[in-house]
C-alpha cells in the first residue's frame, strides 16, 4: 500500500512554545490530507481536512489559531500546535488521501507529542 | 451523518482460535467500508476495505471481512489467529460521495492473543 511518514515520532516541548509535525506522502500525490489526535485507549478524533493549495477545513471545537496546518504541496502538510500546553499532549496522526485508490486514506506513523 | 458500532471494546482469545470483531454501521447513503490495525504507539494500517464488488473481502495475513448489507454489518474474521496479531482493530466507513471523503471510525476493539 502506499506510505505515509511523519515528523518527529516523538517530541517533548516546554509550555508555551509550538512544536510543528510533518506528514509526507511518500510514494503519491495527496491532494486531502487529514490530522487526528487520538487519546490513550480511545478512537481517533478528526481535527482538520488540509487540501493542498487551500486554507485547512476544521472540525467543530477545533481551535485553528492553535493548531496551524499548511499544505505547501501534494506530498507535505504541517501541523504547528502553538503555544502547547499540557493538555495538548496527546498522539497525532495525519493520513493521505490516494486518488488512485479511491480516496483510501493511508495513515502515518503518528506523533507523541508530550508537554512539560 | 454516518455512525460506526464496535460493541467489543475488548476481545480476548487464544493462539490457532478463530476470531470475529464485530462492525456495524448506520448511514443514509452508500458507503465504503474499512478496517485499520493499530499497533502500539503506531499509526493505523489499512488492513482490507469494500467498496463495491464481491461482499467477501480478504487482506493478506488471514483476515476476512463480509459486507452484508441487509445487515449494515462489516465483521472481520480469522480463522486462527497468532500472537502477533494482538492490536486495536478499527472499523471506519466513508460515503461514496460528498462528505470530502472523511473517515468516521468505530470506537475499536483490542484483540489480545494469548498463548
Amino acid at each position: 500500500g502506499a506510505v505515509v511518514s511523519q515528523h518527529p515520532s516523538r517530541v517533548i516541548c516546554k509550555s508555551g512554545t509550538s512544536v510543528k509535525i510533518e506528514c509526507r506522502s511518500l510514494d503519491f500525490q495527496a491532494t486531502t490530507m487529514f490530522w487526528y489526535r487520538q487519546f490513550p485507549k480511545k478512537s481517533l478524533m478528526l481535527m482538520a481536512t488540509s487540501n493542498e493549495g487551500s486554507k485547512a477545513t476544521y472540525e467543530q471545537g477545533v481551535e485553528k489559531d492553535k493548531f496551524l496546518i499548511n499544505h505547501a504541496s501534494l506530498t507535505l502538510s504541517t501541523l504547528t500546535v502553538t503555544s502547547a500546553h499540557p493538555e495538548d499532549s496527546s498522539f497525532y496522526i495525519c493520513s493521505a488521501s490516494d486518488p488512485a485508490s479511491t480516496d483510501t486514506q493511508y495513515f502515518g506513523p503518528g506523533t507523541r507529542l508530550t508537554v512539560l | 451523518a454516518q455512525s460506526v458500532t464496535q460493541l467489543d471494546s475488548q476481545v480476548p482469545v487464544f493462539e490457532e482460535a478463530p476470531v470475529e470483531l464485530r462492525c456495524n454501521y448506520s448511514s443514509s447513503v452508500s458507503v465504503y467500508l474499512f478496517w485499520y490495525v493499530q499497533y502500539p504507539n503506531q499509526g493505523l494500517q489499512l488492513l482490507l476495505k469494500y467498496l463495491s464488488g464481491s461482499t467477501l473481502v480478504e487482506s493478506i495475513n488471514g483476515f476476512e471481512a463480509e459486507f452484508n448489507k441487509s445487515q449494515t454489518s462489516f465483521h472481520l474474521r480469522k480463522p486462527s489467529v497468532h500472537i502477533s496479531d494482538t492490536a486495536e482493530y478499527f472499523c471506519a466507513v466513508r460515503r461514496l460521495t460528498g462528505g470530502g471523503n472523511k473517515l468516521t471510525f468505530g470506537t475499536g476493539t483490542q484483540l489480545k492473543v494469548e498463548l
